[in-house]
């Protein structure tokens, strides 16, 4: 069985572009969650959806970020207009039950320049 | 805000030393994970421990919680190259909707 698939492995952008973040997760699995490592700092929380809606976005740093999770299958994430401080590891998780074991993507890693 | 910390952040040994690390918190955790990352993967999952003085083992890992489950520590018997990788401790507390709560992490380096 596939494991949770991120897209792109890397994107390099200016500042003031717009990057989206793709995030497949674990087939059944309604519980998908955003999560996001900057240079120095740790592993942080943005967003939790199940199925469609979100249950949680208590981590969105601010209003350029965008999640979004079409039908309650993939997800995406659009950084707009990027910033220097949104470079980081953005890594994509996904649970079958609420509680349940989160298995995480390799990661999205992103250089804002 | 629950601050986890982790030590020692850079840990490199020989193969088939012993180790351990450790990770400390703010305030009591709830369900404490370790977790593993190798390069170029997400975190895995490596065991959950919710009880005080609580000790799990997984094969040459040995891991325990503090009787006031507000530390943990891992201990790797005869550690392989394998064993690399970036060991990351979490909370994941009812009070903030189950979302986990990570440390830095010590990164750990295993030469053969």
């Amino acid at each position: 069985e596939a494991g949770v698939t991120q897209f792109p492995s890397h994107s390099v952008i200016e500042k003031g572009q717009t990057v989206t973040l793709r995030c497949d997760p674990i087939s059944g699995h309604d519980n998908l969650y955003w999560y996001r490592r900057v240079m120095g700092k740790e592993i942080k929380f943005l967003l939790h959806f199940v199925k469609e809606s979100k249950q949680d976005e208590s981590g969105m740093p601010n209003n350029r970020f965008l999640a979004e999770r079409t039908g309650g299958t993939y997800s995406t994430l659009k950084v707009q207009p990027a910033e220097l401080e949104d470079s980081g590891v953005y890594f994509c998780a996904s649970s079958q039950t609420f509680f349940g074991e989160l298995f995480f993507g390799e990661g999205s890693r992103l250089t804002v320049l | 805000t629950q601050l986890l910390e982790q030590s020692p952040q850079f840990l490199s040994i020989q193969e088939g030393e012993n180790l351990t690390v450790y990770c400390n918190s703010s305030s009591v955790f709830s369900s404490l994970q370790w977790y593993r990352q190798e390069p170029g993967e997400g975190p895995v999952l490596l065991v959950t421990v919710v009880t005080g003085g609580e000790v799990k083992k997984l094969k040459r890992l040995t891991f325990q919680f503090g009787d006031a489950r507000k530390d943990s520590s891992l201990h790797i018997t005869a550690a392989q190259p394998g064993d690399t990788g970036l060991y990351l401790c979490a909370d994941r507390s009812r009070g903030s909707n189950y979302k986990l709560t990570f440390g830095k992490g010590t990164l750990l380096t295993v030469n053969p």
